[in-house]
């Protein structure tokens, strides 16, 4: 089956150390997106990538990086920079110029204390 | 800027009531408009789309949307709803360069 998958799906962390998200898709998308989500406020974009070896930030950049080396992977580390850490996070992938709609994984609730 | 906006927080019906869930866009052109339900701890799934064309839309789970530039809204409709439909529901709308611009959703309760 093509999807998404997002792993682990809960993660808990202390203050200050840095943690790596996992996005794999097998869809064959070349745009790859990462998303926040908090209670109340929707779904805001953290980083995209509309191809290989390169990214762009999104509104939320501040306290994450991404890398974009393999066109199925698209992993998001949550730096200690990250002021608010705690949230769910959601990846997902489009094909830019088909069917204009973006497929999401299951998403990934990190825990930072 | 392009924004979205979904005036209710929270909506309640009673099982078999219908259902119309509010979604106001900003934008001058014809936005591309999108409705995702998402149930607690899941991730998205597409209910339906719309692009251009008919201004009524269907969709899956007998889930159906209607266009209208004239009030800027693209509000959600469904005959009678099911205790299955609880969730969370999000309009969005795509960029020019196809980044999704969500509202801040609105949570469905169904009374049994």
């Amino acid at each position: 089956d093509g999807g998404i998958t997002q792993s682990p799906k809960y993660l808990f962390r202390k203050e200050g150390q840095n943690v790596t998200l996992s996005c794999e898709q097998n869809l064959n998308h070349d745009a790859m997106y990462w998303y926040r989500q908090d209670p109340g406020q929707g779904l805001r974009l953290i980083y995209y990538s509309q191809i290989v070896n390169d990214f762009q930030k999104g509104d939320i950049a501040e306290g994450y990086s991404v890398s974009r080396e393999k066109k199925e992977s698209f992993p998001l580390t949550v730096t200690s920079a990250q002021k608010n850490p705690t949230a769910f996070y959601l990846c997902a992938s489009m094909q830019p110029g088909s069917v204009y709609e973006q497929y999401f994984g299951p998403g990934t609730r990190l825990t930072v204390t | 800027a392009q924004s979205v906006t979904q005036p209710d927080i929270h909506i309640t019906v009673s099982e078999g009531a219908s259902l119309e869930l509010r979604c106001n866009y900003s934008y001058g052109a014809t936005p591309y408009l999108f409705w995702y339900v998402q149930s607690p701890g899941q991730g998205l799934q597409l209910l339906l789309k719309y692009f251009s064309g008919d201004t009524l839309v269907q969709g899956i789970k007998g889930f159906e949307a209607e266009f209208k530039r004239s009030q800027s809204s693209f509000n959600l409709r469904k005959p009678s709803v099911h205790w299955s439909d609880a969730a969370e529901y999000f309009c969005a709308t795509m960029d020019s360069s196809y980044k999704l611009i969500f509202g801040s959703g609105t949570r469905l309760l169904v009374r049994p």
